[in-house]
This record gives structure tokens, sequence and C-alpha cells, in this order.
């Protein structure tokens, strides 16, 4: 079954730091999103992407963040400067369509750590 | 804005009794509802869904009914194994765009 990949599995880095974090979708997906989890608590979406451009952001997705589909496979999530509270994992996820009941599809995280 | 509210964890359950996981949510429209399933260190999984009111979700033996009265999607299992013991999410979505979730419940099973 085809799945959503992502890498690293954890990095470990410094505050202030720059760090990317890549995704591979479903190949033949149109819709990538990137969410995060903190430690113990719910799952938060960050931003959506569509068509090489931002479709909708959350409030946490501010200046430090960006999103990049390079060479039309991979999907990458940058934060420029890293701060201890962006310690999370976070999930890539991709999905087809926008119909009503579509399945968007998860990879398995990229759990970072801010030291 | 739109949300969804999960029963708090952990839920403790012994091998083959019943679970169930309530979920009730705010949202205007006409929200698609989902429930995903985190296992220990690993991702998230669509366990079932449901697009419509009286719809019923079902696999791997949990079912949940999309109630648009309650504003419910309570997730049920009528015998649980220590095999099912993750993290489960209810979420909405409409037109298919993002998910919102709930905190997620916890749920362990012992032999």
């Amino acid at each position: 079954e085809p799945e959503v990949t992502q890498t690293p599995s954890h990095q470990v880095t410094q505050m202030g730091q720059e760090v990317i974090l890549r995704c591979v979708p479903i190949s033949n997906h149109l819709y990538f999103y990137w969410y995060r989890q903190i430690l113990g608590q719910k799952v938060e979406f960050l931003v959506s992407f569509y068509n090489n451009e931002i479709s909708e952001k959350s409030e946490i997705f501010d200046d430090q963040f960006s999103v990049e589909r390079p060479d039309g496979s991979n999907f990458t999530l940058k934060i420029r400067s890293t701060k201890l509270e962006d310690s999370a994992m976070y999930f890539c996820a991709s999905s087809p369509d926008l119909l009503p009941g579509n399945t968007i599809y998860f990879g398995e995280g990229s759990w970072l750590t801010v030291v | 804005g739109d949300s969804v509210t999960q029963m708090e964890g952990p839920v403790t359950l012994s091998e083959e009794a019943f679970l169930t996981i309530n979920c009730t949510y705010t949202a205007t429209g006409y929200p698609s509802l989902f429930w995903y399933v985190q296992y220990p260190g690993e991702g998230l999984q669509l366990l079932l869904k449901a697009t419509k009111a009286d719809d019923k979700g079902s696999n791997k033996g949990f079912e949940a009914t999309y109630r648009k009265e309650t504003t419910s999607f309570h997730l049920e299992k009528g015998s649980v194994q220590v095999s099912d013991s993750a993290v489960y999410f209810c979420a909405l979505n409409k037109q298919g765009d993002k998910l919102i979730f709930g905190t997620g419940t916890r749920l362990q099973v012992f032999p």
C-alpha cells in the first residue's frame, strides 16, 4: 500500500538552528499538509499546500516556518530559527482530493528535539 | 470555530471488555467525522470514518455512528485486545480539507 514517508525520524538540534523536515507524499496525491503534536497534546494543523502554494495556514505557522515542494516529489517544512517550544512530533500528510470524507494519509512523523 | 471534544484518558480495560470512547463535535455545516489511531512509536492511521448523519463507520471490530442530533461520534468495540492499546483521536473536516483533532484518548488493555 502506498505510504507517506518522512525523514529524519528523529532530529536533535540546538536552539536557533535551522531545521528541514522532509516528506515524500503518496505519488498521485495533490494536497499536502504538515501537522505537529507537542508531547502529550493534541495534533495541530500547521499548513496545507496545493498547486505549489499555501492554501491555508494556522496561527502557529508564523514567519519562522516555510514549506516547499522543490522537485515534484518531496515536500519540506523548514523552521528557520528553532525555539525550545518547537520540540514536537511533526507529521506530514497527503490526500488525493478535497471530496467530503476523503482520507488524509499520515507519515510516521519526525520527532524534533530542540535543546 | 469548529472543534472536537474527547473524553479524558487513560482508559484502562481488561482484555475482552467493552470499550466506549466518547467524542462530540462543534461545527457549522456538514462535517465528515473520523477516528484515527496512533500505536506506540507509530504515526496516525485512519481507523474509520463517516461522512453523513446516521452513517456507521467500522473497521477491525471498532464502530462509530455519526449522530447529528447529539453531535457525537462515539467509538465502540465489543471485546478489546491487548493489541488495541494505543491513542485514539477523533477528528472532523469539511469539504475534505484540514483535519481538526480532539486531544486523544489513551487506551490501555491488560491481559
